[in-house]
């Protein structure tokens, strides 16, 4: 059974940085594209980027709003995947997912439970 | 960026309705569209992908259609467990976007 679980949120000061995990189970982690997912109060669902397999070279790719700012992570000795989050301002406050495609030319059929990261103003 | 818009935003319905939820994308983006059903609390639940297949374990109720930049969800008949909020999503090209939302709520 493929299992994703966040950890690592809470409240941070504008300015700060945070580091999230996403601890993956039940499947080969190596294989699949892993994405983060954000969804602000009240707002729907935001892609935050994406860490890209090893048969597709380990690249990443950002959201905008995002890029330069965060920086996707994984170790595969660990099957997990991180969220590092600098310079981080209120409009950053969500719940952010760890997600994954089930295959190729698909989308988010897995998700973890969120975890809540809340910057105040 | 591909812009995902949704329409209607909200709409009240009757348990037994047949619903239609329309989402348009700036520019076409083939069949790589995706709908997501969510209820307060909980993550976006994937319905549909590739535009028109049923994702496993989904209910044949929930139908997609469309391709380029026009689709639809259909709901054939409207149950008490399907008022909750639509996504749409496009896969085309990065980054990857979703649409604003359509609540159905309970007439």
């Amino acid at each position: 059974e493929v299992q994703l679980v966040e950890s690592g949120g809470g409240l941070v000061q504008p300015g700060g940085s945070l580091r999230l995990s996403c601890a993956a189970s039940g499947f080969t982690f190596s294989d699949h594209y892993m994405d983060w997912v954000r969804q602000a109060p009240g707002k729907g669902p935001e892609w935050v980027g994406r860490s890209i397999n090893k048969a597709d070279t380990y690249t990443t790719q950002y959201a905008a709003s995002v890029r330069g700012r965060f920086t996707i992570l994984r170790d595969e000795s660990k099957t997990a995947l991180y969220l590092q989050m600098d310079s981080l301002r209120p409009e950053d406050t969500a719940v952010y997912y760890c997600a994954r495609l089930p295959s190729a030319y698909n989308s988010f059929v897995y998700w973890g439970q969120g975890t809540l990261v809340t910057v105040p103003s | 960026d591909v812009q995902m818009t949704q329409s209607p935003s909200s709409l009240s319905a009757s348990i037994g309705d047949r619903v239609t939820l329309t989402c348009r994308a700036s520019q076409g983006i083939s069949n790589y569209l995706a709908w997501f059903q969510q209820k307060p609390g909980t993550a976006p639940k994937s319905l549909i992908y590739a535009a028109s297949s049923l994702q496993s374990g989904v209910p044949s109720k929930f139908s997609g259609s469309g391709s380029g930049t026009d689709f639809t969800l259909t709901i054939s008949s409207l149950q008490s467990e399907d008022f909750a909020t639509y996504y749409c999503q496009q896969y085309y090209s990065y980054p990857l976007t979703f649409g604003g939302g359509t609540k159905v709520e309970i007439k």
